[in-house]
Formats: structure tokens, C-alpha cells, sequence
């Protein structure tokens, strides 16, 4: 089946400094990649998407950028963290129909102070 | 601009009684809908979805009503046990694209 691992599970940075957040997929081949935020109270925002090596669509300017080394690899990073960077990060995959069952890692929490 | 809108907040209900989450959309060109479920510090996992074609699609206890007339659909839990406490969310999507979620629904089942 697959799975996403993502790391670390909880991370406090203080402002300024840089964050590199990993996304690993197990058990599938040439996923669709995505990473969101959920900040407090509010929905899951889409922050980046992947359908392949070294492709990447932002989808909301912001402090943040993506990269994706590997076919299943897919990280988030800043070169320097804002307060309002804070939240929960998530990444997602889908491969295969239907596109839209996206499969969920357990998520990071990340706390910029 | 919320494409995909849960009006409601929170929902409290009792142990073995019906739930009802609510969700609307304004996009007429989304095909495609879905529903997750979230505990608290974790990812979301997939709960059930609809195809634009279908007005209903029912696993278990849950089923999933779409009305595409008032762009409006919703998910049914009968009958609601305390494990279903967490924070429900709707999403769609169009062309397998994107997918485009709520603000979620916090769900309390009440024992």
C-alpha cells in the first residue's frame, strides 16, 4: 500500500533561520506530490505541487519554495522562517485513478518564534 | 475567493444518532468530491467520495449526498459512535486536478 513518511514530526525554529521539511512516498511510482499548510482554525491550504522530477507549481507566493530530487522525494524549504510560517505541514500523494484520492503523511508542526 | 465552504464550525452529537456535515461549493466546473477525516496531529485519511455523476454513494455507515442544482453536498454517519469524533473535510476538485478543501468541520460524538 502506500504511504508517505514525513519528518521531523514537531520542529521549533526561531525567525531567520532556514527549515528543509522532507516528504518520502512508499509503495507507489511516479506520484502526483503536494504540500500543504493547515494554519490554526483554518482549512489546508496547497502550497506546492509536483507531477514529476525536478517540477514544481507554487500555488500562493510566499516564503517558502519546493523541490523534488526524486521520483519520490518532495521537500519543502526557506532560507529564513517567518512567524507567520508557522502551522502544520502536510504532504500528499495520488497516483493512478482515480487522481483525486490524495493519501496523506502524518504531517509536521511547525512553531517559527 | 473559498471555493469549497463548511459553514458550520463544530457539530455535537449523541452516541447512535445521525450526523450531518454540510458542505457547498461555488465552482459549477469541479467533478469530483471527496471527504477526509483528521485527528488531531495527524494527516488527513480519506473517508468517501462522489463523481459529479452520481447524486449519492453510500460505504458503511457513511453516505455522501450531492446536490449539483444548489451546488451543495453532504456526508451522513449512521450512526455515530464516539471514534468518529474529529474534524471532518470536504474537497473537490476538477479534471483530477487539484484539490480544493474546506475549512473543515469539528465533529464531537457524545457518549
Amino acid at each position: 500500500s502506500q504511504t508517505i513518511h514525513q519528518w521531523p514530526a514537531t520542529l521549533v525554529q526561531p525567525v531567520g533561520s532556514p527549515l528543509s521539511l522532507e516528504c518520502t512516498v512508499e509503495g507507489t511510482s511516479n506520484p502526483n506530490l503536494y504540500w500543504y499548510r493547515q494554519a490554526a482554525g483554518r482549512g489546508l491550504q496547497l502550497l506546492f505541487y509536483s507531477v514529476g522530477i525536478g517540477q514544481i507549481s507554487s500555488e500562493v507566493p510566499q516564503n517558502l519554495s519546493a523541490s523534488r530530487p526524486q521520483d519520490r522525494q518532495f521537500i519543502l524549504s526557506s532560507k529564513k522562517l517567518l512567524l507567520s510560517d508557522s502551522g502544520f505541514y502536510l504532504c500528499a500523494g495520488v497516483t493512478g485513478y482515480p487522481y483525486n484520492e490524495q493519501f496523506f503523511g502524518p504531517g509536521t508542526r511547525l512553531t517559527v518564534l | 475567493d473559498q471555493q469549497v465552504k463548511q459553514n458550520s464550525p463544530s457539530l455535537s452529537v449523541q452516541e447512535g444518532r445521525i450526523s450531518i456535515l454540510n458542505c457547498d461549493y461555488t465552482n459549477s466546473m469541479f467533478d469530483y468530491f471527496l471527504w477526509y477525516k483528521k485527528y488531531p496531529a495527524e494527516g488527513p485519511t480519506f473517508l468517501i467520495s462522489i463523481s459529479s455523476i452520481k447524486d449519492k454513494n453510500e460505504d458503511g455507515r457513511f453516505t455522501v449526498f450531492l446536490n449539483k442544482s444548489a451546488k451543495h453536498l453532504s456526508l451522513h454517519i449512521v450512526p455515530s459512535q464516539p471514534g468518529d469524533s474529529a474534524v471532518y473535510f470536504c474537497a473537490a476538485s476538477k479534471y483530477g486536478n487539484k484539490l480544493v478543501f474546506g475549512a473543515g468541520t469539528i465533529l464531537r460524538v457524545k457518549s
